[in-house]
């Protein structure tokens, strides 16, 4: 069975910094990787995705992500926070299930940048 | 937006109602989806349907069905719900269901309140 970890449930972090939200993995076979976000009152948007490649994958809004395959993780990382990333990120991994692929998200991490 | 919208946005109801929940999306998509989002749990996946067929049910009880007439609408159906299902139900669409690289566009979700 595949899961996510996501260890911390909030991070706080001032405006400029650089912020990090973790994330461990477990899936059978290859691992195909995402973050979304979700702000107040509104559902989830996909940032990123990692399927195979360059393990410093890109995304939305300023937003990378590193894959570390040895350590199972796939943390989340801007260089400069910004007030307005203040909001609930998930990871999530899809892995085999039945011949199809169906994602596990983990249970999110409230970020906060402070002014 | 995301091109994934539900209705209603809120919804009150009484243990022996019967109430629908709706999903629509505009993105021509082949697969949707139904989760259960509670505070400081992990993202509970309870559907999926793929060109119109059920392939994923994560044993959730019966007072819970879904429907899916189309590729484009999904319904979750209500009744004789505990207060223990008050939380917010997104719905998702994706490309593909089957495929591990697919990327999930949910809608703002139904924040349900079982009194």
């Amino acid at each position: 069975a595949q899961s996510v970890a996501q260890p911390e449930d909030q991070v706080n972090v001032a405006e400029g910094n650089p912020l990090t939200v973790k994330c461990t993995y477990s899936v059978s076979g290859n691992p195909y990787l995402f973050w979304y976000v979700q702000y107040p009152n509104r559902g989830l948007q996909f940032l990123l995705k990692y399927i195979t490649g360059d393990n410093l994958v890109k995304g939305s809004y300023g937003f990378e992500a590193e894959f570390n395959k040895s350590q199972t993780s796939f943390h989340l990382k801007k260089p400069s926070a910004l007030v307005s990333d203040s909001a609930l990120y998930f990871c999530a991994v899809r892995g085999p299930s039945g011949g199809s692929y169906i994602p596990t998200f983990g249970r999110g991490t409230s970020l906060i940048v402070h002014p | 937006e995301t091109g994934v919208t539900q209705t209603p946005r809120h919804l009150v109801m009484g243990m022996t109602n019967k109430k629908s929940l709706k999903c629509e999306q505009h993105l021509g998509h082949n697969a949707m989806y139904w989760y259960k989002q509670s505070a400081k749990k992990p993202l509970e996946l309870m559907f999926v349907y793929s060109l119109e067929e059920r392939v994923e049910n994560n044993s959730v009880p019966s007072r819970f069905s879904p429907e899916c007439p189309n590729s484009s609408h999904l319904f979750l159906h209500l009744h004789t719900l505990q207060p223990e299902d008050s939380a917010l139900y997104l719905c998702a669409s994706s490309q593909d269901g089957g495929q591990a690289t697919d990327t999930q566009y949910f809608g703002p979700g139904t924040r349900l309140t079982v009194l």
